[in-house]
């Protein structure tokens, strides 16, 4: 079962727009919620992070939203530029057990950004 | 740069073959994770460690797959009697636990495995 779920698999905007991609979950247990890039032949990066006893975290031209009302989170860049083209993956961490720490990505969305 | 480290970066094999990668973790973590990804998916977790114990292994892991942290330090992961759809990037990540600050995990480049 897929319990982490990116719908879009891609997404274009253009340069100095927003780019808002979004990751739906299932699972209640999960405590954090990441965002990762990832460029093509490297390791994903961490980008951003949010707990679930929060609704919003900034960093910079990154925010991330959580609805966990709706298992819904989003991730919005503002201005996009050419170099945040990549792909992004939501995750999310199990919040105990022996699965405490591990993280379930979705499938990613890649973002062009268009100059 | 003390990150994770992996090698080799790329493997190319034929079907059957056995493979080893290796995975050198962040020093200070004592968690250490295997994932796998392929084209258009994101990665899926494979089995992970804490120091030398193997806590976790994914219900999805063939038995030709094993991994490996003799001492709590580096990890290996083996693929006997390879097949065409192990071709996949394999990542390792590390991170510290318990952490009061939330870090999330480090990842590798990875190795991209190609199978013939």
């Amino acid at each position: 079962d897929q319990q982490v779920k990116q719908n879009s698999p891609s997404l274009s905007v253009q340069e100095g727009r927003i780019s808002i991609l979004n990751c739906d979950y299932t699972n209640s247990m999960f405590d954090y919620f990441l965002w990762y890039k990832k460029y093509p032949a490297e390791g994903p990066t961490f980008l951003i992070s949010i707990s679930s006893i929060k609704d919003k975290n900034e960093d910079g031209r990154f925010t991330v939203f959580l609805n966990k009302s709706a298992k819904h989170l989003s991730l919005h860049i503002v201005p996009s530029q050419p170099g945040d083209s990549a792909v992004y993956f939501c995750a999310a961490r199990h919040a105990g057990g022996t699965s405490y720490g591990k993280l379930t990505f979705g499938q990613g969305t890649i973002l062009t950004v268009h100059p | 740069d003390t990150g994770v480290s992996q090698n080799p970066r790329h493997k190319i094999t034929k079907r059957g073959q056995n493979v080893t990668f290796r995975c050198d973790p962040i020093s200070e973590h004592n968690r250490l994770y295997w994932y796998r990804q392929t084209l258009g998916q994101g990665p899926e977790f494979l089995t992970y460690f804490q120091n030398e114990a193997q806590l976790e292994k994914s219900r999805l892991l063939s038995d030709r797959f094993s991994a490996e942290r003799p001492k709590g330090s580096f990890s290996t992961l083996e693929i006997q009697r390879t097949e065409q759809g192990d071709s996949a990037m394999y990542l390792c990540a590390s991170s510290r636990v318990p952490d009061p600050y939330n870090s999330p995990l480090h990842f590798g480049n990875g190795t991209r495995l190609t199978v013939t």
